[in-house]
């Protein structure tokens, strides 16, 4: 049964062109997470909500922008796609307490042309 | 800045071998230590938990362990296979009243049949 959804699993952009990548969970967790993640690179975290407490890290480029509309979807919108931006992205949930484990979706594979 | 770290970056092993992958953290401030598996082009599924309080975890042939007081977790892999192959990342979940999570960079692990 999959817990975090991401959709799609490849995107592929033209240089420029807004691209919106996708996640849904199962689990309701409170706490929704994007990171970027670039070959044998960590996992880069872009942001994440506690609920619908928007927190933004500081080295975030603008272009990269977040909605979550509720508890189970988060959208990441890349306004203006760079060749720099090509990236696996990942959602990941944390119930929200003290110890509680990450859990991640699939990844979205993104591409620019 | 706090960091972590994981060493060696890359291993190379002959089946059946046990193992111990290692991870450095900078801050001892932890609510817990979490390792994940990642396969080539895939998200990250994880293995093991350690909570603060906590000084060891076991799944299967996986046994993780935490000492604060150095800043090191290992995780130690029983009788290799070559399913075992991917890269396994450690991430540090401090104590800062946030919900992020600091990665390492991943061992590439190859088990070799």
């Amino acid at each position: 049964d999959a817990m975090v959804i991401q959709n799609p699993r490849y995107q592929v952009t033209q240089f420029g062109k807004p691209v919106t990548l996708s996640c849904s969970q199962t689990l309701n967790h409170n706490v929704m997470y994007w990171y970027q993640q670039k070959s044998s690179q960590a996992p880069k975290l872009l942001f994440h909500y506690y609920d619908k407490d928007f927190n933004n890290e500081a080295d975030t480029p603008d272009n990269f922008q977040s909605r979550r509309p509720n508890t189970s979807f988060c959208f990441l919108d890349i306004r203006s796609p760079g060749l720099g931006d090509a990236a696996m992205y990942l959602c990941a949930t944390n119930q929200g307490g003290r110890h509680n484990e990450q859990f991640f979706g699939p990844g979205t594979r993104l591409t620019v042309l | 800045k706090q960091e972590v770290t994981q060493i060696p970056a890359a291993l190379s092993v002959p089946e059946g071998e046990n193992l111990v992958l290692n991870c450095s953290f900078t801050d001892s401030a932890i609510y817990n230590l979490q390792w994940f598996r990642q396969d080539p082009g895939k998200g990250l599924t994880s293995l093991l938990l350690i909570q603060s309080s906590q000084r060891e975890q076991t799944s299967g042939r996986l046994n993780a362990s935490l000492d604060k007081s150095s800043g090191r977790s290992t995780l130690y892999i029983a009788a290799s296979q070559p399913g075992d192959s991917a890269t396994y990342l450690c991430a540090q979940h401090r104590t800062s009243g946030t919900y992020k999570y600091i990665f390492g960079t991943g061992t590439r692990l190859k088990v070799l049949a």
